[in-house]
């Protein structure tokens, strides 16, 4: 069974700071896939990024940076000099070798201005 | 084409009603997938199809959903007899998949009921 756990419920935090969101997963196969999606007040998901199992190297893009450790079973996501705009709530999702994504429950994160 | 369509976007209705949602995926795409997300939750997987093949049901999905993809483009989800236990967000996504590789969903804005 594939499990997938986001121990923050709620971040708040003020604009331009660093904020961390954790992400640790579960799963007995060697291959799968890691996803953070976004989702913002309107509702829809979007898509951020999509890591393989056997890729460990870290990515940048912009003001957003993914931290994934095998070893510990997370894939952390970083939003550094946070905005306002990025207030949603954050999704960290996994898929082994069926199609199903399994999701966390979520991070609702707010920056305040 | 400009991404996932879904209708209607909100529908309440009376306990024991029949209700029914269509989700339009992006016209390349072969996969489509129904989830449910209750409020302060992570989408769980219902359904999903391949072109016209439904190729796998949750355990969430009880004998009252039906879902449907009868020509491999648009999708209904129907629910029969509708408790207030069923409401939530409805959402459809759909993907192009040539070979297993972690394909990328792409999501609509969901389908929200509210059972009275």
């Amino acid at each position: 069974a594939q499990k997938v756990t986001q121990a923050q419920t709620e971040i708040s935090v003020v604009e331009k700071e660093d904020v961390t969101l954790d992400c640790v997963y579960e799963t007995r196969d060697t291959t799968y896939y890691l996803f953070w999606y976004k989702q913002p007040p309107s509702g829809e998901l979007v898509f951020l990024i999509r890591r393989n199992s056997f890729d460990e190297q870290n990515e940048i893009s912009g003001r957003y940076s993914w931290n994934f450790q095998k070893s510990t079973s997370s894939f952390n996501f970083t939003i550094t000099a946070s905005q306002v705009v990025d207030s949603a709530v954050y999704f960290c999702a996994l898929a082994t070798s069926g199609s199903r994504l399994t999701f966390g429950e979520g991070t609702q994160l707010t920056v305040n201005p | 084409d400009t991404g996932v369509s879904q209708d209607p976007r909100h529908k309440i209705t009376k306990r024991g009603q029949n209700v029914t949602f269509r989700c339009d995926p992006i016209s390349e795409h072969n996969r489509l997938y129904w989830y449910r997300q209750t409020l302060g939750q992570g989408p769980e997987f219902l359904t999903y199809f391949q072109n016209e093949a439904q190729l796998e049901k949750s355990r969430l999905l009880s004998d009252r959903f039906s879902a449907e993809r009868p020509k491999g483009s648009f999708s209904t989800l129907e629910i029969q007899r509708t408790e207030q236990g069923d409401s939530a967000m409805y959402l459809c996504a759909s993907s192009l998949v040539t070979t297993w590789s972690g394909n990328v969903l792409t999501f609509g804005a969901g389908s929200r009921l509210t059972v009275l």
